[in-house]
Parts: C-alpha cells; structure tokens; sequence
C-alpha cells in the first residue's frame, strides 16, 4: 500500500482565493511527522509546513495551514489568498518514527496553477 | 537564504564519465544527509543515506557500486556517479536536517540535473 496518496494530479485556482491540496497517508506507527514541501519550475524543494502526529492544534505557517485529521489519516494543504508564485508542484511527506534517519517518503505531488 | 548547497546545477557529459555531485549544510552540521532522484514528472524517490564516518545506507533496488557517497564531514556529503550512461540521466536532489529533534524538517540543495550523452 502507498504510505502517501496525493489524488490530484493537478488543482487550478484564481488568485486571491483559497485552495485544498489532498494528502492521505498509512502507517501504524503512533509517532509520526507530516511535511509539506513546494517545487517550483526550478527544480528545489522548499518547505512549507510540518504536523506532529501527537500534535493537538492544526499547523499554520502564514497562508499554508494543514488540515490534520488524524482518523481519517489526512493531512490537507489548504493555501489561502493563492498568488501566482504559488504556482509549482507540491508534495506531502512523512516520517515515521522518532529514531533512526528519519526518513521521508513522499506522494506523487499536485500540480498547482495559480490563474490571474 | 539558502541552508544547502548543491554542486554543480547542471552537468551533460560523455558516456563513461564518473559525475561527482556535492552537497553542503551552509550553517549547521548535518550528521546524516539524503540522496534522492527524480524522474520527469514524477516524485521524489530516495536513494541513500549518507551518514558521517561511516558507510552509507542505500535503499532497495540500488547499486552501491554505481552511487558512490562519502560524508567526509559534518558538513559536506558528496554522491558519485560512477561510468554513467544515459539511463543515469535525471534530477538528483541531496536534503540535510538539523539536529535537535524529530520536528526538523529535511532541507533541500537546488539538486543537479545530470544529462548523459
């Protein structure tokens, strides 16, 4: 099974109003982290935001907040007042465990287009 | 500003050549970094980890021999592609994370896009 499930290949949006990217996961570990990251056109990863799974209130970092729901095992980007910089590809990442490398393993990304 | 640094953005080179990318954490140490590569359109998909002192850990389905990594120091880890050919070809990215605790984020280089002619 896929440990990230991003079901949007790509999400238009007008400037100046808000867009939900989805984000589903699995694991039975108690202890995890979620991550979002932006790729713009040029190739690096930018990060965005981060969810504790033990975290009790939603993630916001400026218009980025992250609609965590735990029972549901989703962890939604919502991006309010879009602008056209935002336009990029944006994945969701997660960590599984505390110990270790920590690695990440990331969905398959959304192709956000920002229209003016 | 930037926290990683990646090194060279772009190589195109002959078949045959060994490719050595770099990748350095600008302003703290980083005992362990990532490799990763991405294919056209498609995600993220992790190679190694490069750990400092010792022998990197690489994942399923990848060959030690042809990705060469060295993490000399805190702070630089450099991944070699080794006789590349042109099925090599792709994005390689390298992400370093503080120490200090699982709520670090992973930071990423600008990556090195390797074309094999």
């Amino acid at each position: 099974a896929q440990k990230i499930t991003q079901t949007q290949p790509g999400m238009f949006v007008q400037e100046k109003e808000a867009v939900t990217l989805d984000c589903t996961y699995d694991t039975s570990d108690p202890s995890y982290g979620l991550f979002w990251y932006k790729q713009p056109s040029s190739g690096e990863m930018i990060f965005l935001i981060y969810q504790g799974s033990y975290d009790q209130q939603n993630a916001t970092e400026g218009r980025y907040s992250l609609n965590f729901q735990k029972a549901r095992k989703s962890a939604n980007l919502v991006i309010s007042a879009s602008q056209l910089g935002d336009s990029a590809m944006y994945f969701c990442a997660m960590r599984e465990g505390d110990t270790g490398f920590q690695k990440l393993v990331f969905g398959t990304g959304t192709r956000l287009l920002v229209s003016p | 500003g930037a926290v990683v640094s990646q090194h060279p953005s772009w190589v195109i080179c002959k078949s045959g050549t060994s490719v050595k990318i770099e990748c350095r954490s600008l302003d703290f140490q980083a005992t362990t970094m990532f490799w990763y590569r991405q294919f056209p359109k498609q995600s993220l998909m992790l190679m190694a980890t490069s750990n400092e002192g010792s022998k990197a850990t690489y994942e399923q389905g990848v060959e030690k021999d042809k990705f060469l990594i060295n993490h000399a120091s805190l702070t630089l880890s450099t991944l070699t592609v080794t006789s590349a050919h042109p099925e090599d070809s792709s994005f390689y990215i390298c992400s370093a994370r503080r120490q200090g605790g699982k709520y670090q984020p992973q930071h990423f280089g600008d990556g090195t896009r390797l074309s094999i002619l």
